[in-house]
């Protein structure tokens, strides 16, 4: 699996945008960028994943660059409950029969959303 | 809807005691994954199952083992215990063919103590 680079930590004002950003230089075509966040202790919890294209779903949005070497993942109105960290992870979109399917979780981005 | 069901939630041993960890996945998920997650780290893989079958291994010591049953629920068998397998033990299930592709969903885990 291709190594992901992420900034360690990041703030964010309550009801504002948060922009995390992640690196992946080199991945490879056929892996997909997944973002998982895990809340305090809590299990990881699946936010979005993508291939090439943009995606949204009803908790963020995902912008990869067109050369696939960087994403975005996008909270459009943050809240105290996103206060998290963030994982930002690739992999082939392998099936459970495969050893594809595991997550090679990263160092991640600790996303602190203030009043 | 159901999630990933984990038992116990909170496990005291001795040093070199036994724990057994069970996982029952959402239903009709044919995939489960454990995960370990010492203090202060991110959580790392140990060990899949694909309809019953060992698919993927981790890091995992020899001390443990793992199975998945007829159900699709699966134990975590730990013997010899160390106090450093203190950690959160987090168990995750998918659907290998299911649209999209192997997403992973994660129980709340089970902190267990050695002392």
């Amino acid at each position: 699996d291709a190594k992901t680079t992420q900034p360690p930590s990041m703030d964010c004002a309550e009801g504002r945008a948060a922009n995390l950003p992640c690196n992946h230089s080199t991945i490879s075509g056929n892996e997909y960028v997944y973002w998982y966040r895990q809340i305090h202790s809590q299990g990881p919890q699946y936010i979005i994943h993508g291939l090439k294209n943009n995606e949204t779903n009803e908790m963020a949005s995902l912008i990869i660059t067109e050369d696939r070497k960087s994403s975005t993942l996008i909270l459009p109105h943050a809240t105290l409950r996103d206060t998290a960290v963030y994982y930002c992870i690739v992999r082939v979109e392998g099936a459970g029969g495969t050893s594809y399917g595991k997550l090679t979780f990263g160092q991640g981005t600790i996303l602190t959303v203030h009043p | 809807a159901a999630g990933v069901i984990q038992s116990p939630r909170h496990l005291i041993k001795e040093k070199r005691e036994t724990a057994t960890l069970k996982c029952y996945p959402i239903p009709r998920h044919d995939t489960v994954y454990w995960y370990q997650q010492g203090p202060g780290q991110d959580p790392q893989f140990l060990i899949s199952f694909y309809e019953k079958m060992q698919s993927d291994k981790g890091s995992i010591p020899d001390r443990f083992s793992a199975q998945q049953f007829s159900d699709y629920h699966s134990e975590l068998n730990m013997s010899s215990l160390e106090l450093g397998d203190s950690a959160l033990y987090f168990c995750a299930s998918s659907l290998a063919g299911g649209s999209p592709k192997n997403i992973q969903y994660f129980g709340a885990g089970t902190r267990l103590s050695v002392l």
